[in-house]
């Protein structure tokens, strides 16, 4: 069965630092791997996807993520924080039913000014 | 703009109660999808459907149905409503090919007193 482990359950970084969030997955097959942002009192949004093609994704708001097959991770870094990256991030891989996604623990990122 | 509207943010329902919660959205997706999230475990699959009048259990079903009797609408109802049934509950909805990604509502926060 698929599933996602995320490291830490909360990380803080001071603005205007990188930020890395880790997450390792476990699938039978090549996986589709997403990370979603849900801001405080607000709906889950897609920040990006790794479908099988390039393995640096970048998405939005300055967020990238590398799939690393060799060590089954898939972490979201941004290279400066900004105040408003303060929210619960989940990282995402493609379920064993097929249409499903199974959602890690996920983590949340504090910001310091 | 492109939504899932889910009718209430926040219900308040007795133990013992039957307890609909509904979810309408209007990008013609093919799929919807019922999570609840509670802290420290993510979001977990309750339902999900794949078209009109189909649906499929996911990790989680016990104690709860679907509905969807509309392309554009799928249900979730608690047949009796429990304690360990408060939670935040997440619709989403997406085409076949999943790797677009899901589209969430903004979840409806349901207390069982």
């Amino acid at each position: 069965a698929q599933s996602v482990t995320q490291l830490d359950s909360h990380v803080s970084v001071s603005e205007g630092t990188p930020v890395l969030l880790r997450c390792n997955y476990s699938s039978s097959y090549s996986p589709s791997l997403f990370w979603y942002v849900q801001h405080p009192n607000k709906g889950l949004q897609l920040l990006l996807k790794y479908t099988s093609a390039a393995t640096l994704v970048k998405g939005i708001n300055g967020f990238e993520a590398e799939f690393k097959k060799s060590e089954t991770s898939f972490h979201l870094t941004k290279p400066s924080a900004h105040m408003s990256d303060a929210a619960e991030y989940f990282c995402v891989v493609r379920g064993s039913y097929g249409q499903n996604f199974v959602f890690g623990p996920g983590t949340r990122l504090s910001v310091l000014p | 703009d492109v939504k899932v509207t889910q009718s209430s943010r926040y219900l308040v329902k007795r133990t013992g109660e039957k307890v609909f919660l509904e979810c309408v959205q209007d990008m013609d997706h093919e799929n919807m999808f019922w999570y609840r999230q509670d802290p420290g475990l993510g979001l977990r699959l309750i339902y999900f459907s794949y078209d009109v009048k189909m649906k499929e259990k996911g990790d989680i079903p016990e104690g709860y149905s679907v509905s969807r009797e509309k392309k554009e609408r799928f249900s979730l109802i608690l047949e009796s409503a429990s304690t360990n049934q408060t939670s935040m509950y997440l619709c989403a909805s997406s085409f076949v090919e999943v790797n677009y990604g899901y589209t969430f509502g903004s979840g409806t926060r349901l207390t069982v007193v």
